[in-house]
Order: C-alpha cells, then structure tokens, then sequence
C-alpha cells in the first residue's frame, strides 16, 4: 500500500518560470490539502481539495498560484511566474473522506528553490 | 485561524517527560498530532475527536478538553528518538486542518 506519493523531490526554477508540483494521494483517498512549509516554521495551509472540486482555497495566494485535483491523475498545485518568496518545501497530505475521524497523511514533499 | 502551541521548545535528557499544549480560540471538532523530524514529511500520531477522550501508544499520549478548546500531548521517559517538532493540527469548522507553529523538542542523551 503506498503511501502519499508527491513528485519531484526537488524542483530548481528560474525567476519568471513555472512549477508544477505532484501529489498522487493514497489509494481509496479522495482528498488532498496541500501545505508550505518554510525552514524553521509551521506548516500553512494553502488549499483543500476533493476530486474535480476546491473546497477550500482560502490560504493560496490570489495570483499566479493554483490547484487542481481532476477524475483521473494526481493532484496539481502549479506557481506561475515564480518569485524567490516561493522557495519553500510544499506538502501534500491525503485523508479517505472528510469528516473528523480521517487522518491525514503526508507525502515527502517538494522543495521548490527558484534561482 | 490557527492553533497556538506551547512551549515553542524544549531541551529534555533521555528518560525525562514533557507536556506540550494546543489550545485555539474557537470550538473544536478534533485535534491532530503529528511529529516532524528535520527534512522529513509530518507523522501521524494520533487524533482525538472526544472532549475528554484520551489515547496514546508507546509512551506518547493525549487528552483533549472540548471545553477549554485545548489538547496536551504527553511524552514519558523521553528517547532519543522523540526528537522532532510536534505539530497540532486542529478542525474547528469541519472543514480544513489547520496546524500550530510548532514545538522543537531535543532530547539528550
């Protein structure tokens, strides 16, 4: 039974490029939250998701960031334009139903470094 | 809005105990802990969804009082493993996990 997969590991980006970053979520679980964590600090809530619909969005930023989490495939969290504030490492977890018994589990994350 | 946690760190030695405490300022649905070693992914501990419920493994347990809004983790005869930050998460609406800042706990030999 794998777990919370989330691609790359590590993902290098130019100022002005784009990211694209992975969760495959664990099998029979059908929501994602996704979350950025910078060195020495909390984890922050960005967006919450159920398959083919944000329930949630309240912690993204209001541009150049966005989540999709469509039928089929993995989760998306995508930065346009990315700036050096961006670099942090980014966090998926995923829980099989949402009500309050589900826990939710983390993938291993993706650090984003934009030079 | 999220969580507050205490103490933001502690140094223990092996073998002592620590509390660490969650507490928000809205009425919770659940509370969830989770350990975080540096450069890893957050774990699961455990989730409390009772006010008054109570559960642990090992020697890692918590409690959970709906009616102060406030949850304690607590860890006995502390290893060298324990070390890690320990996060709360909390659901207050029924809707997002919302995690505290934090707790570094270090634990000497």
């Amino acid at each position: 039974n794998a777990g919370v997969m989330q691609n790359p590991r590590h993902l290098v980006r130019r100022r002005g490029q784009e990211a694209r970053l992975r969760c495959s979520p664990m099998k029979g679980h059908s929501h994602v939250y996704w979350y950025r964590q910078l060195p020495e600090e909390g984890l922050k809530f960005m967006v919450y998701l159920q398959k083919e619909n944000i329930i949630d969005e309240s912690g993204m930023p209001k541009e150049r960031f966005s989540a999709e989490f469509p039928k089929e495939g993995p989760s998306i969290l995508r930065i346009q334009q990315v700036v050096r504030g961006d670099s942090a490492a980014y966090f998926c977890a995923s829980s099989p139903i949402r009500d309050r018994a589900s826990e939710a589990f983390f993938g291993q994350g993706t650090r984003l470094t934009v030079v | 809005q999220q969580p507050v946690q205490s103490p933001q760190a502690v140094i223990l030695r092996e073998g002592e105990d620590a509390v660490i405490n969650c507490s928000s300022s809205k009425a919770l649905y659940s509370v969830h802990w989770y350990r975080q070693k540096h450069g890893e992914a957050p774990v699961f501990l455990m989730i409390l969804l009772k006010g008054g419920e109570q559960k642990g493994h090992d020697k890692i347990s918590a409690s959970f009082n709906e009616k102060k809004q406030q949850s304690s983790l607590y860890l006995t005869a502390s290893q060298l493993s324990y070390s890690g930050t320990y996060f709360c998460g909390t659901e207050a609406s029924g809707s997002r996990l919302t995690f505290g800042e934090g707790t570094q706990l270090t634990v000497n030999p």
